[in-house]
């Protein structure tokens, strides 16, 4: 079956745009997660989705960061006025619910430049 | 919070050597550990994970880890590594009981020399 497809897979903007990142789970997947890669770390926790709501987002670096997911299914990560250090791979995953432990399946990840 | 410590930034062995790629973690009760291996242009692919029993998980690829309590550790092992292994490999971990967001190490990338 289908894997997590993020688009688009680059995205090229000027300071100060505003941008969004979609994310399409694996069907069937309740749970929804975003987080960010910058060059050379790991991938870091932005915020995540049992089914509509938001149920953590703790990970998001400001307000200008936001992200939606308003029918349970595809999440939009939406990014006002971009600033430099906004440039960074953002990757989605979906698993099948929140209990501990389950698997998240990441998508290829959007990569994101911030001119 | 938890926290992961890959120690090795960068590693080289050659086909068909073993292999040892070190995790520590930090947090108060136990944890769910993960390896996760990242490909050029790839999406993040699960080798293993440990939750809760036998201390040794085997994975994915011939990739196996062990989970010692003592050592804060979950490093992970291959006997005989192929030159496809060659990647990005991040030690993950995740909160027993509760939501699942995933705190990862920095990574450490593998070079295989033939």
């Amino acid at each position: 079956g289908a894997g997590v497809s993020q688009t688009p897979s680059n995205k090229v903007t000027e300071k100060g745009k505003y941008v969004e990142l979609r994310c399409d789970p694996i069907s069937g997947h309740t749970a929804l997660y975003w987080y960010r890669q910058s060059l050379g770390q790991g991938p870091e926790f932005l915020i995540y989705f049992q089914g509509t709501g938001a149920a953590d987002d703790s990970g998001l670096p400001n307000d200008r960061f936001f992200a939606v997911r308003p029918e349970g299914s595809v999440s939009t990560l939406k990014i006002q006025r971009t600033e430099r250090g906004d440039s960074a791979v953002y990757l989605c995953a979906s698993s099948h619910g929140l209990a501990g432990g389950r698997e998240q399946f990441f998508g290829p990840g959007t990569r994101l430049t911030v001119l | 919070a938890q926290s992961v410590t890959q120690p090795d930034i960068h590693i080289t062995v050659s086909e068909g050597a073993s292999l040892e790629l070190r995790c520590n973690y930090s947090y108060g009760a136990t944890p769910y550990l993960f390896w996760y291996v990242q490909s050029p242009g790839q999406g993040l692919q699960l080798l293993l994970k440990y939750f809760s029993g036998d201390t040794l998980v085997q994975g994915i690829k011939g990739f196996e880890a062990e989970f010692k309590r003592s050592q804060s550790s979950f490093n992970l092992r291959k006997p005989s590594v192929h030159w496809s292994d060659a990647a990005e490999y991040f030690c993950a971990v995740g909160v027993a009981g509760t939501a699942s967001k995933l705190t990862f190490g920095t990574g450490t990338r593998l070079q295989v020399t033939l």
